[in-house]
């Protein structure tokens, strides 16, 4: 079945600490997202990649980066100038903006 | 900028009852409407997709209303049940931008009470 796949599932971070999250998708997208949620605060875009080898800032990309060296993977870092890390992470994923897009099943990502 | 909003922020209904959802927006200028389902610490499941151009769409006990003039969206569940308990929430996607630009409500949350 095509789908997306997050991992892992639960992550802990120690303080000073990058930490990288998994995101692969199997649905032959072009475009690929990163979401952060918080409670209360709904979902926020992170990083967003439309093609292989380009990606662009979100609302809130200070402290994370990304890659997208290949089309199915377009994997997180976390790094340690994110002073607030904290979160529930989603990854989606998009065949162009008619057909909506499609999410994985989130990385919970604490500090310790 | 685009701003979305969902009231109520929670709903408790007994079982059986057909209840809406209420989604609205800033800028009509959207390019298509999309309902998404949460349970608690999982993802975001894809309910329904309004292009810009239609009033509505269906599936099964679920059927989601766009009108771009006065900027709301409704998702409308019939015959309610418990395991429709979840959170509900609607995002945006604008034209003219790029394919980042899906803004999201804050979600309703959903407790159907058998």
């Amino acid at each position: 079945d095509g789908g997306i796949t997050q991992s892992p599932k639960y992550l802990f971070r120690k303080e000073g600490q990058n930490v990288t999250l998994s995101c692969e998708q199997n649905l032959n997208h072009d475009a690929m997202y990163w979401y952060r949620q918080d409670p209360g605060q709904g979902l926020r875009l992170i990083y967003y990649s439309q093609i292989v080898n380009d990606f662009q800032k979100g609302d809130i990309a200070e402290g994370y980066s990304v890659s997208r060296e290949k089309k199915e993977s377009f994997p997180l870092t976390v790094t340690s100038a994110q002073k607030n890390p904290t979160a529930f992470y989603l990854c989606a994923s998009s065949t162009g903006q008619l057909y909506g897009y499609t999410f994985g099943s989130g990385t919970r990502l604490t500090v310790v | 900028k685009q701003e979305v909003t969902q009231i109520p922020a929670a709903l408790s209904v007994p079982e059986g009852e057909n209840l809406v959802l209420n989604c609205s927006f800033t800028d009509s200028a959207i390019y298509n409407l999309q309902w998404f389902r949460q349970d608690p610490g999982k993802g975001l499941t894809s309910l329904l997709l309004i292009q810009s151009s239609q009033r509505e769409q269906t599936s099964g006990r679920l059927n989601a209303s766009l009108d771009k003039s006065s900027g709301r969206s409704t998702l409308y569940i019939a015959a309610s049940q418990p395991g429709d308990s979840a959170t509900y929430l609607c995002a945006a996607s604008n034209y003219g931008g790029s394919q980042g630009n899906l803004i999201f409500g804050k979600g309703t949350k959903l407790s159907v009470k058998p």
